[in-house]
């Protein structure tokens, strides 16, 4: 399974935006990019997921570097409720198997 | 939105004990579900993918008569921890992925946190 490399943790401030980065540079050409977040004690929640394009919706924009080698999880104003674990996930074309690697954890503070 | 649910959430017992636990698509059907275990402070880590109407996958290291898996309907997907142990104490989570569509989302249930005396 291709990886991914997340920084250990992020800190933000409420209200203020969120710019979470993910490196893949062995990306392939039909892996998808998904993003995933854990709050404590609970399942993780779909955030997004893109293949080329930038994509964006309620929950946070993902905007994918031209070569692919790298993503980024925006999100455009961080409240208490989105500290969480980010997973940034390569999904094969076609597969559904997900592979959680470290995580980024987010502390947003008030 | 899709739900994905699992039953219990929390299970206290005494080792050797077997435990199932259920993990059920609310409005939608599954042919395929996943099962995930998570020590503390650590990643999910994928055990096995659960298909229905056929036998599961195991990822490598995980034992199958340990953790036995059904998935007896386009719902519902039990894992089963036989004769349990306290280094089987972790959290369990499942996910199910909606429609036949390539590259869903997955959705998770809550976990269910096993604690084995």
């Amino acid at each position: 399974d291709a990886k991914t490399t997340q920084p250990n943790s992020m800190e933000s401030n409420e209200e203020e935006p969120v710019h979470l980065p993910c490196n893949h540079s062995t990306i392939s050409g039909t892996d998808y990019i998904h993003w995933y977040r854990q709050l404590p004690s609970q399942g993780p929640e779909y955030v997004i997921h893109g293949l080329t394009s930038n994509v964006n919706n309620r929950m946070a924009s993902l905007a994918i570097a031209e070569d692919r080698k790298s993503s980024t999880l925006i999100l455009h104003r961080a409240t208490l409720r989105d500290a969480a674990v980010y997973y940034c996930i390569l999904v094969q074309g076609g597969s559904e198997k997900l592979v959680f690697g470290k995580g980024t954890k987010l502390t947003v503070n008030p | 939105g899709a739900v994905v649910s699992q039953h219990p959430s929390w299970v206290i017992c005494k080792s050797g004990t077997s435990v199932k636990i259920e993990c059920r698509s609310l409005d939608f059907q599954a042919t395929t579900m996943f099962w995930y275990r998570q020590f503390p402070k650590q990643s999910l880590m994928l055990m096995a993918t659960s298909n229905e109407g056929s036998k599961a996958t195991y990822e490598q290291g995980v034992e199958k008569d340990k953790f036995l898996i059904n998935h007896a309907s386009l719902t519902l997907s039990t894992l089963t921890v036989t004769s349990a142990h306290p280094e089987d104490s972790s959290f369990y989570i499942c996910s199910a992925s909606r429609g036949a569509a390539l590259n869903q989302p997955q959705h998770f249930g809550d976990g269910t946190r096993l604690s084995i005396l």
